[in-house]
């Protein structure tokens, strides 16, 4: 069965602070992992896909297989950046599973 | 357009109401989705359809009814709800297939006095 795990419920960071949000993994196939950001009133919007490797908003994250982690870095938080983050992860080509998600507050 | 529009935003019902949800999408996307979402959960698939036909089902009550009437639209009908219901209720769309990404509406509110 696949499971998705973020560790941490809430992170507090200061402002220009590097942040790195936690998501490991487990699955038996061949894993496409997503990370999703939901902005207060805002609907839920994909911020990165690890298949592209690109850089959104700063923020990147690289799928490690050996350590079956997927964690979302970004080198300089902002305060916009204070939102809810869930990892996901993609199987059976459409059944997208969320982690329980990770509230991030950057304090001014 | 690169947008899922769901209506209404908030619905209240009566357990004894039927009412529905609606959903649409102009993406060309074959394959739509339903989610569940309460208060500080993450969202809970309930139903695929790809290409029209129903193709997960996550073993949701029968008082949840989806419907998709042709490829930009999807329902879902609801009747003798119980107050647990009340949730977030969240569309999305996508291509389908291995790389897709999925596209996710605003929601519809769902209160069940």
């Amino acid at each position: 069965a696949q499971r998705v795990t973020q560790p941490e419920k809430l992170l507090s960071v200061f402002k220009g602070a590097p942040v790195e949000l936690k998501c490991n993994y487990s699955y038996s196939g061949s894993p496409e992992l997503f990370w999703y950001v939901q902005y207060s009133r805002q609907r839920l919007q994909l911020l990165l896909r690890h298949i592209s490797r690109e850089s959104i908003k700063g923020f990147t994250a690289d799928l490690n297989k050996g350590e079956t982690s997927f964690h979302l870095k970004k080198p300089f938080a902002q305060e916009e950046d204070s939102a809810m983050y869930y990892c996901a992860l993609l199987f059976e080509a459409n059944n997208l599973f969320f982690g329980t998600g990770t509230r991030l507050t950057v304090i001014p | 357009d690169t947008e899922v529009t769901q209506t209404p935003k908030h619905l209240v019902m009566g357990m004894t109401n039927k009412k529905s949800l609606k959903c649409e999408q102009h993406m060309g996307h074959r394959a739509m989705y339903w989610y569940k979402q309460k208060a500080k959960k993450p969202p809970e698939l309930m139903f695929v359809y790809s290409y029209e036909k129903l193709s997960i089902n996550e073993s949701v009550p029968s008082r949840f009814s989806p419907e998709c009437p042709n490829s930009s639209l999807l329902n879902l009908h609801l009747h003798a709800l119980q107050p647990e219901d009340s949730a977030l209720y969240l569309c999305a769309s996508s291509q389908g297939g291995l790389g897709n990404t999925i596209y996710f509406g605003e929601g519809s509110w769902l209160t069940v006095v």
